[in-house]
């Protein structure tokens, strides 16, 4: 069964620092790989989308990176505001789950960046 | 503008009451989805549908009801018979089968919370 951790929970940073937040999961058996932004009771904001045989993808400050075979996958974000304090979310979409859409997603990290 | 919207932002619901949430989407989206997030959490499949008139169970299904009359809607029914119905409930779509697999970008509502009386 496909599971998907992330870990800090919770991060709190200083503006301007550089950060990275973790995902890991499972079954290298996956489409992709998304990372989403979820502000507090709101719903998702897809971020970036790696496909399987993909190493990273950008957008703007952010990076995410995927190494499949161990299983994990990094969001880069470079000189943190405090605009992008947020819930960050990532998901899996398993092979198999083709016609179905699935998404298996983390717990999500909490990331708050102080002026 | 396009995009999902669902409503209401905040539903009450007593104690062997069905309720139901709406979701519409002006996309023209094929595919929709419901999840269910509780506090700390990730989200959870409820019920999908690929197309009109079909929908299926996803991983926690019990306690819930879903129909697919209209391509633009997707409403959600929560049950008596779903014992802990507390939490943030996000609808989504996207454009459906592409090439044999599913739209590869899910877009999300803004949700619904839903608290118990």
């Amino acid at each position: 069964k496909q599971e998907v951790t992330q870990i800090p929970a919770a991060l709190s940073v200083p503006e301007g620092e550089n950060l990275v937040l973790n995902c890991s999961f499972t079954d290298s058996a996956i489409y992709n790989l998304q990372w989403f932004r979820q502000d507090p009771g709101k719903g998702l904001t897809s971020l970036l989308l790696i496909q399987s045989s993909q190493r990273e993808q950008t957008s703007g400050r952010l990076n995410a990176s995927l190494d499949k075979s161990s299983g994990r996958s990094t969001l880069y974000i470079a000189a943190s505001q405090p605009g992008d304090s947020a819930t960050y979310l990532c998901a899996v979409r398993p092979l198999g789950s083709g016609n179905t859409g699935k998404l298996i997603f983390g717990q999500g990290t909490t990331l708050q960046v102080k002026p | 503008d396009g995009g999902i919207t669902q409503s209401p932002k905040y539903l009450f619901r007593k104690e062997g009451q069905n309720v139901t949430l709406s979701c519409e989407q002006n996309l023209n989206h094929d595919a929709m989805y419901w999840y269910r997030q509780d506090p700390g959490q990730g989200l959870r499949l409820i019920y999908y549908s690929q197309i009109v008139n079909d929908f299926q169970k996803g991983d926690i299904a019990e306690g819930y009801s879903v129909s697919r009359e209209k391509k633009e809607s997707f409403p959600l029914t929560v049950t008596s018979a779903q014992k802990n119905p507390t939490a943030f409930y996000l609808c989504a779509s996207s454009i459906g089968f592409v090439g044999g697999r599913a739209g590869e970008t899910q877009y999300f509502g803004p949700g619904t919370r839903l608290l118990v009386l």
